[in-house]
């Protein structure tokens, strides 16, 4: 099983809502990921978690808040979105060493912010 | 941040004909990724490299981790309709205790004509 699976797939927030974009994965890895992508562009990092811990914060303003429960969980919490934030959110694990490090994707959430 | 050189950007072929893809970056990899994304979908792993030199078949594409560890390159062959997408090349460095962190192309987005 190489599924990262992500919800919503679609999610309409205006700029004063709140709301959580949730990521699973049961293939045992420790790292996992939050990328943003606007349309036709590589995907961008914005945080990494290894070990249910924050590892990397690519200067990822505040209004997004990442959240590790437990090592199969991610979440993304959106406060006070601007409507340049409206994206492909794409989450994505790994395992965590030296070698079979690669990062398997999921089906993303398509953010807009209105 | 740091980007790959990915070419072409874009092609046009017939069906049935070889594609040729490549991404060379200016300092060395320990991972050369090749992704696909499908319109509104995540990208999906199609091969991972770990040794220079390496090469890699996963059923019509090949893939190669070029020697100076600076470069990859991806041959699609006998093209279908369905290699319709935009192929991403990811290089990675993995850091110690941590997930490895992806460092992108730009794209090369593939139309095939039936």
């Amino acid at each position: 099983d190489t599924e990262v699976t992500q919800t919503p797939k679609h999610l309409v927030m205006g700029m004063t809502n709140k709301k959580s974009l949730k990521c699973e994965q049961h293939m045992g890895h420790r790292a996992m990921y939050w990328y943003k992508q606007k349309a036709k562009k590589p995907p961008e990092l914005m945080f990494v978690y290894s070990y249910e811990k924050l590892s990397i914060n690519e200067s990822v303003p505040s209004r997004f808040s990442p959240e590790c429960p437990n090592s199969s969980l991610l979440n993304l919490h959106l406060h006070a979105l601007q409507p340049e934030d409206s994206a492909l959110y794409l989450c994505a694990s790994s395992q965590v060493g030296r070698g079979n490090t690669e990062a398997f994707f999921g089906q993303g959430t398509r953010l807009t912010v209105v | 941040g740091q980007q790959l050189n990915q070419s072409p950007q874009s092609m046009f072929i017939q069906e049935g004909e070889d594609v040729s893809m490549n991404c060379t970056s200016s300092s060395i990899f320990n991972t050369w990724l090749w992704y696909k994304q499908d319109p509104g979908e995540g990208p999906v792993l199609l091969i991972a490299l770990y040794k220079a030199g390496e090469l890699t078949s996963n059923g019509r594409l090949t893939a190669q981790f070029g020697i100076t560890r600076k470069d990859s390159f991806l041959n699609i062959s006998a093209s279908i309709p369905s290699d319709v997408g935009i192929y991403f090349c990811a290089g990675q460095r993995p850091v110690y205790n941590q997930g490895g962190k992806l460092i992108f192309g730009q794209g090369t987005e593939l139309s095939v004509k039936p």
